[in-house]
């Protein structure tokens, strides 16, 4: 199995709303990684995790909260969004922390009211 | 900041070899070159990396000059699946940290 899924594939949400994210790997790989993806712009790091402990934020807010319950899964928690984070967000991960070869997911569209 | 320098877009004809330039001049001994192409709709999909050698695996063929300043992605025969956004990446092999640049949008027409 080489497939990263995700779910859901669409999320509308108010900006009230609490919602999360779920990314899952069987490929017994040792980090994962969320991205954000605005339209038409390249995909921007979020968060790195490692043997399941977060190694890098990049400075993402706080309204965003990553959790890796398992070496298979990964969540993004979401709070009190506003309608600029509506993206693209990817899941990926690699065989371990540093490897750059990384496999993507196919992201869940998330749109922010 | 992306450290790689790509042209915002390139045609090719099906059945045609696709050359994807990249430069990335201040590029660093221990950085390599990796390269990701994004389908539309999909997440990003590893393609090929190198360091100072020229590369090659089932999907394409990684050109790095010799002063490491610029490279080169060859799609030996572009077919319509093809098109994608490709992305030139630089960083050192043990960073887990990829950085996107802007890419380069390859149309593959028939």
């Amino acid at each position: 199995d080489t497939e990263v899924t995700q779910t859901p594939k669409h999320l509308v949400m108010g900006m009230t709303n609490k919602k999360s994210l779920k990314c899952e790997q069987h490929m017994g790989h040792r980090a994962m990684y969320w991205y954000k993806q605005k339209a038409k712009k390249p995909p921007e790091l979020m968060f790195v995790y490692s043997y399941e402990k977060l190694s890098i934020n990049e400075s993402v807010p706080s309204r965003f909260s990553p959790e890796c319950p398992n070496s298979s899964l990964l969540n993004l928690h979401l709070h009190a969004l506003q309608p600029e984070d509506s993206a693209l967000y990817l899941c990926a991960s690699s065989q371990v922390d540093g490897y750059n070869e990384q496999f993507f997911g196919p992201g869940t569209r998330l749109t922010v009211l | 900041d992306a450290k790689t320098t790509q042209p915002p877009s390139m045609d090719c004809a099906e059945g045609r070899a696709a050359n994807l330039p990249c430069n990335h001049s201040t590029i660093s001994g221990n950085e390599y070159v990796y390269w990701y192409r994004q389908i539309h709709s999909q997440g990003p999909q590893y393609i090929i990396h190198g360091l100072k050698n020229n590369e090659t695996n089932e999907m394409a063929s990684l050109i790095i000059t010799e002063d490491r300043k610029s490279s080169t992605l060859i799609l030996p025969h572009a077919t319509l699946r093809d098109t994608a956004v490709y992305y030139c990446i630089v960083a050192p092999s043990n960073t887990g940290k990829l950085i996107f640049g802007q890419g380069t949008t390859l149309q593959v027409k028939p």
